[in-house]
């Protein structure tokens, strides 16, 4: 079955400390993988996606992710995180034979304390 | 630009009722998906039209329809509401039928909906 798990449920980091986000995914073929984030009251925006190549990718606000065939893991990392970076993250993969059919995660919501 | 617009923010309907809920993709774009998220949870695919065509289907029950216009803004319906129909129903748009390297999907701010 064609699955994605967060297993953190809520992250509290410090500002200024690094973060990262675990996905783990369960997909009968290579698939396409994103990390998207959802502020309160807002709909939901791509960080970053991986196709194919180079297994690190980089994102927007300063994020990056890594693409681990073996573990079958798409973890997402940024080096310092800011206040404004709580929100909700959701991990997804989608079909690489066309479609928008994206399977997501349950999510982590990131709390930042000062 | 404006982005993907949802319409209404709000709406509160009663077991039993049907709702429509419209989006108009961002100006230029022909594909729209639409998702359901529940509280707590991930979005759940539920459809996505391309030129007006349906593209893809989630597991969702017959309740649930969608279609595209001429514009390619587009309604879900949702019949014989259940209390656990309640969630942001979440619109996206995209410039081509299928992910690629440049192709993105952009989501609305969505839709809240609560059955009593």
């Amino acid at each position: 079955a064609q699955s994605v798990t967060q297993p953190d449920i809520h992250i509290t980091v410090s500002e200024g400390a690094s973060l990262e986000l675990r996905c783990n995914y369960s997909y009968g073929a290579t698939p396409y993988l994103f990390w998207y984030v959802q502020s309160p009251g807002q709909g939901l925006q791509l960080l970053l996606k991986y196709f194919s190549g180079d297994t690190l990718v980089q994102g927007i606000k300063g994020f990056e992710a890594e693409f681990k065939r073996s573990q079958s893991s798409f973890n997402l990392r940024k080096p310092s995180v800011h206040w404004s970076d709580a929100a909700e993250y959701f991990c997804a993969v989608g079909p690489n034979t066309g479609g928008f059919k994206t399977i997501f995660g349950a999510g982590t919501r990131l709390f930042v304390k000062a | 630009d404006a982005g993907v617009t949802q319409s209404p923010t709000h709406l509160i309907k009663t077991r039993g009722q049907h709702v429509t809920l419209r989006c108009s993709p961002i100006s230029g774009h022909k594909s729209v998906s639409w998702y359901q998220q529940v509280l707590g949870q991930g979005p759940q695919f539920i459809f996505q039209y391309y030129e007006k065509e349906e593209r893809g289907r989630g597991n969702f029950p017959d309740r649930f329809s969608a279609r595209q216009f001429p514009n390619y803004s587009s309604e879900l319906n949702v019949n014989a509401l259940l209390l656990g129909d309640s969630a942001l129903y979440l619109c996206a748009s995209s410039s081509s039928p299928g992910q690629g390297i440049t192709d993105t999907q952009y989501f609305g701010p969505g839709t809240r909906l609560t059955v009593l």
